[in-house]
Order: structure tokens, then sequence, then C-alpha cells
């Protein structure tokens, strides 16, 4: 069945550093692929998403671009910020089974 | 920005007791969804809603969940006889289509004591 597989936190991080957060997925038809933010105490936040191969989306300086050769959607930012400190969660989209599946989580923490 | 909203919160309840929680999705929203997330895992589906009746549901959705829109606006989860295992962050989404992008509210904290 579909899943995602997603890197195992937590990572702490300094303020400015480089992110990256993997994911990949096991889907037998044409998903389509997200990245959902939970900051503390708050709810799943969608934070960017791409339909179809070699798309890639981005939002608040993160982007992830649908890899279906790797079947990866890799999450990464340029430079961190406090404010970024956070669980990400990797999902899939089944549109035919109509549901989500989503990663384990992994969380961020970033230090000034 | 229109957005879903939960409630209550927070809510602890007796073993064996029966727990309603409720949601209010994106107004012109045409699916809806339960997922839980139990402390420290991942977040798992439960069941999925369109056009009143459930189009999906999970291996964990049995016969003590039930889900309902009584209403135009709320769509409920219940569970009837709550367990331990019950303990866990629920989350209602919404979407516009079937496998389009998901709004989820904050999350309802259910604890079975």
């Amino acid at each position: 069945g579909d899943s995602v597989t997603q890197m195992e936190g937590p990572v702490t991080l300094s303020e400015e550093a480089f992110l990256t957060i993997n994911c990949t997925y096991t889907a037998t038809g044409y998903p389509s692929l997200f990245w959902y933010v939970q900051y503390p105490g708050e709810g799943l936040q969608l934070l960017l998403k791409a339909t179809k191969a070699d798309d890639k989306g981005s939002n608040k300086g993160f982007e992830a671009t649908y890899r279906k050769e790797t079947t990866s959607f890799h999450l990464e930012k340029g430079s961190v910020q406090v404010s970024d400190s956070a669980v990400y969660f990797c999902a899939l989209s089944d549109y035919w089974r109509n549901q989500f599946y989503f990663g384990t989580g992994t969380s961020l923490t970033v230090i000034p | 920005e229109p957005e879903v909203t939960q409630t209550p919160s927070h809510q602890v309840t007796q073993m064996g007791q029966e727990v309603i929680l409720r949601c209010v999705p994106i107004s012109n929203h045409l699916y809806f969804y339960w997922y839980r997330q139990i402390l420290g895992q991942k977040v798992e589906f439960l069941v999925s809603f369109y056009n009143n009746e459930i189009s999906e549901k999970s291996e964990i959705f049995d016969d003590q969940f039930s889900v309902e829109r009584p209403d135009g606006s709320n769509f409920t989860l219940k569970i009837r006889s709550t367990k331990l295992e019950d303990s866990a962050m629920y989350f209602c989404a919404s979407s516009v289509g079937g496998g389009e992008t998901q709004y989820f509210g904050p999350g309802t904290r259910l604890l079975v004591l």
C-alpha cells in the first residue's frame, strides 16, 4: 500500500544553517505530495505541495521537488530561523482512495 | 482566511464513556476527514466523509466510532465506549474535492483515564 518514510529526528540546527529533511514515498498511482508543519500547541498547517513529477513546491523559504525517479520529496531551506522550530510531516494524497498518508514527523529545533 | 475549527480543545473522560468531538469544516468544502495522532506517533487516517456518507475508513475505525454531519456546518466523531488506547490528538480536516489539499483543524486532545 501507499506509505511515506521520513527522516528520523530530532534535528537541532543553529540559526542560518541549511536544512534538509528527507522524505521518500511508496505509491501505486500518481500521488500528490505535501509537507505540513505543526508548531507547538497547534494543528497541522500546509507548508507546501506538489501535484506531479518535477513540480517544485515552495513557501516561506522552504522548497521541495517531487522526484518520481527517486520517489522522494525532500524538504530544504537555505537558512533556518528560530521561528522554524516545529514538527514537519511529509504526506501523500492518494486521489483515488481519498486519504492522506503521513510520515512519522521530524522535530526541528533551531537555536540562536 | 477560512479555517477548520474544532471543539473542545481538550477532553478528559473515563474509560467506557462516550465522547463526541466536534468540527466545523471550511464552508465550501465537500469532503471531511478525521485523523488521530497518538503521542509520539504518526498521524493516522480514520475516516473520510462525502455526500453524507463514509467514503473510506481505516482498520482503526471500528464499530466504536461513528461520524455524522448533523447540520450544514458541523461534522462530529463519536466514540461510543472509550478505551485507554483512544487517548490521542484527533484532527478534523476538510477539502474542496477528493484528493485535494486537506486543511486541518487545531485538534482535540482526548485523554481517557
